[in-house]
């Protein structure tokens, strides 16, 4: 099974801050990422697509970026509802894999 | 708008087996595949399986097979997640959601399932 790596596993930031979230595979995945954001109690929620496509109606400061094995998500002016856990997950090979979650605490 | 509703949360004893259903709207089982993702508690989303409903193929995560089995009923447009001799570390939220060119865009609610003695 492809293995995902995510660094940080958390990281306190202050509204309005950058904040880089890193997805590695552990073998080459192409463009074959995605990106979801969790809140407690909830579902996840599509972000990105195909490694850097928005998904419709998720706001502009969210982008992704990355081929073959490191990928990263990127918040660009972090916003109160922002805070959440965000994950990658890889679909280049079944069984489809998830990173473990970044958890983007307030500061 | 698709939505995909799931059924009502389970307590289920050690060995015993539950049945989750998924219900879609619309013409969701014509354009989608349906998978099923868990989360344990305070844990990642682990992918389980899932089954194109027009084609009524199924594929599963060998960790799952022997024990799990997924289902689409496409005359009420709802997918089942049938797991088997369940076990302590079964207990999670289980997740059911649209796949669609390689990505999950639509997610249920999720039903949490309790295995407990």
């Amino acid at each position: 099974d492809i293995q995902m790596t995510q660094s940080p596993s958390s990281v306190s930031a202050s509204v309005g801050d950058r904040v880089t979230i890193t997805c590695r595979a552990s073998q080459d995945i192409s463009r074959w990422l995605t990106w979801y954001q969790q809140k407690p109690g909830k579902a996840p929620v599509l972000l990105i697509f195909a490694a850097s496509n928005l998904q419709s109606g998720v706001p502009s400061r969210f982008s992704g970026s990355g081929s073959g094995t490191d990928f990263t998500l990127t918040i660009s002016s972090l916003q109160p509802e922002d805070f959440a856990t965000y994950f990658c997950q890889q679909s280049d090979t079944s069984p489809w894999t998830f990173g473990q979650g970044t958890k983007v605490e307030i500061k | 708008q698709v939505q995909l509703v799931q059924s009502g949360a389970e307590v289920k004893k050690p060995g015993s087996s539950v049945k989750v259903s998924c219900e879609t709207s619309g013409d969701t089982f014509h354009k989608y595949s349906i998978g099923w993702v868990r989360q344990a508690p305070g844990q990642g989303l682990e992918w389980m399986g899932g089954v194109i409903p027009f084609l009524d193929s199924a594929k599963y995560a060998q960790k799952f097979r022997g024990r799990l089995t997924i289902t689409a009923a496409e005359s009420t447009g709802t997918a089942y997640m049938e797991l088997s001799s369940l076990r302590l570390d079964d207990t999670a939220v289980y997740y059911c959601a649209t796949f669609y060119s390689n990505y999950f865009n639509y997610w249920g609610q999720g039903t949490r399932v309790t295995v407990s003695s």
